[in-house]
């Protein structure tokens, strides 16, 4: 099973950038890097994912290091509706594997 | 779209009785997934399908726990007979995956069972 690893909670301040690491030491090559948060009493929902260049959308920014074995991701302005639990998933075309994620405190 | 739409939203019963919990996916989509999520084992994969077919169900926890896909629009997880072990939300979600594409899960807002 891939696993991820990241911190179990972090803390921000409000409009400042938010750099949210995973570590992912026994990536395959063919391994996706998908992000999903979960905002307290909802479902899961995706953020962005990515193979090996950086990425960016309109929710957030992903870096993927060179040797794939950590990424971050990026919100470059947290706002309180972003507190949530932030997971870091491997996707091997098969399942996913939430682990337990970051939650993120976002301080006005 | 309405989204991933499950029902009922909450229930509570009593250790013993069985539970039927319901899932509409959005319509178009070929995957659909039964997670469980409890603050001891955070979310799990419980089993999915890809075209009403169980593609994998090593999630499942034991034979009181079954599931169905009869057709494209619907799904049934269901509990017999339910323990008080078994209480947590329980979540479906579905998806269009295409190979070297990624993958977006549509998450519905939960089942919240509480077994007595």
């Amino acid at each position: 099973d891939a696993k991820t690893t990241q911190p179990n909670s972090m803390e921000s301040n409000e409009e400042e950038p938010v750099h949210l690491p995973c570590n992912h030491s026994t990536i395959s090559g063919t391994d996706y890097i998908h992000w999903y948060r979960q905002l307290p009493s909802q479902g899961p929902e995706y953020v962005i994912h990515g193979l090996t260049s950086n990425v960016n959308n309109r929710m957030a920014s992903l870096a993927i290091a060179e040797d794939r074995k950590s990424s971050t991701l990026i919100l470059h302005r947290a706002t309180l509706r972003d507190a949530a639990v932030y997971y870091c998933i491997l996707w091997d075309f098969n399942k996913f594997y939430f682990g337990s994620g970051t939650k993120l405190n976002v301080k006005p | 779209d309405a989204g991933v739409i499950q029902s009922p939203r909450h229930e509570v019963t009593e250790m013993g009785q069985e539970v039927t919990l319901r899932c509409k996916p959005i319509s178009g989509h070929d995957y659909l997934f039964w997670y469980r999520q409890t603050m001891m084992r955070g979310l799990e994969l419980l089993i999915y399908f890809n075209n009403n077919v169980p593609i994998d169900d090593s999630g499942m926890p034991e034979d009181r726990f079954s599931a169905k896909m009869p057709n494209a629009s619907f799904s049934t997880l269901k509990i017999q007979p339910s323990e008080p072990r078994d209480s947590a939300v329980y979540f479906c979600a579905s998806s269009l995956v295409g190979r070297g594409s990624y993958n977006e899960q549509f998450f519905g807002p939960g089942t919240r069972l509480t077994v007595l």
